[in-house]
């Protein structure tokens, strides 16, 4: 029933190169989100989507960009890795801005 | 500033309750959330609370007391399954979650 899927789910990249991580919904919903997950911090948001090319920076946005060309698609483009960036990425929808958000499984990425 | 905390690390035993807290400090509130996350996996919604008081569903509760600006989630009969993570995320005026780092919650038999 996966009606959100990341891709890659692992990737490892070296230091300077572009990357780019793709969330895909099927549920038609609004509002997509790009998160990262560390050890010891909550999740932190990176950007998010409310609408077809409809995008805002969240709190730890610098050296990633985004875009949202279909209602389905949701980009994640780190311009040049840096091995802060390793870290988990998760993919988040929701129908509402104030409702739950259902996640995609992940992508794991290490920058070398 | 906006700051969530809740214990980093619980222990309880199969077949016992746990209470799991957290404080929040957000600019505005629409509405406390808490998710599960197993290991290597995605968090999944667990409940959501914006009235004070406490919401039952099944062995889980979860509490709110928005002047103490306080939650708890209430994990009766524990099964080793429920060894996992557990997330407190408060929804703020801009309808942002900010997240808390997690409860991880060991199981023993």
């Amino acid at each position: 029933d996966a009606g959100i899927t990341q891709s890659p789910r692992h990737k490892v990249t070296e230091t300077g190169t572009p990357v780019t991580l793709r969330c895909h919904q099927t549920e038609n919903h609004r509002y997509m989100y790009w998160y990262r997950q560390d050890p010891g911090h909550g999740l932190r948001l990176i950007h998010y989507s409310y609408g077809v090319k409809d995008t805002d920076k969240g709190e730890v946005s610098d050296g990633y960009s985004v875009s949202r060309s279909k209602t389905e698609d949701f980009l994640l483009t780190l311009e040049s890795a840096t091995s802060s960036q390793t870290s988990v990425y998760f993919c988040a929808i929701s129908e509402t801005d104030n409702y739950g958000y259902t996640f995609g499984s992940g992508t794991r990425l290490t920058v070398v | 500033g906006q700051n969530i905390d809740q214990p980093t690390e619980m222990t309880a035993t199969e077949g016992a309750i746990v209470q799991i807290n957290c404080t929040y400090q957000t600019s505005g509130f629409n509405g406390l959330f808490w998710y599960q996350q197993h290991a290597g996996e995605a968090p999944t919604f667990l409940s959501y609370n914006v009235l004070d008081g406490l919401e039952e569903k099944g062995r889980f509760s979860s509490f709110l007391s928005r002047s103490k600006g306080y939650s708890y989630l209430l994990l009766k009969e524990l099964q080793m399954k429920d060894s996992a993570s557990y997330l407190c995320a408060s929804m703020d005026s801009n309808y942002q979650l900010i997240w808390g780092a997690g409860t991880k919650l060991i199981i023993k038999p």
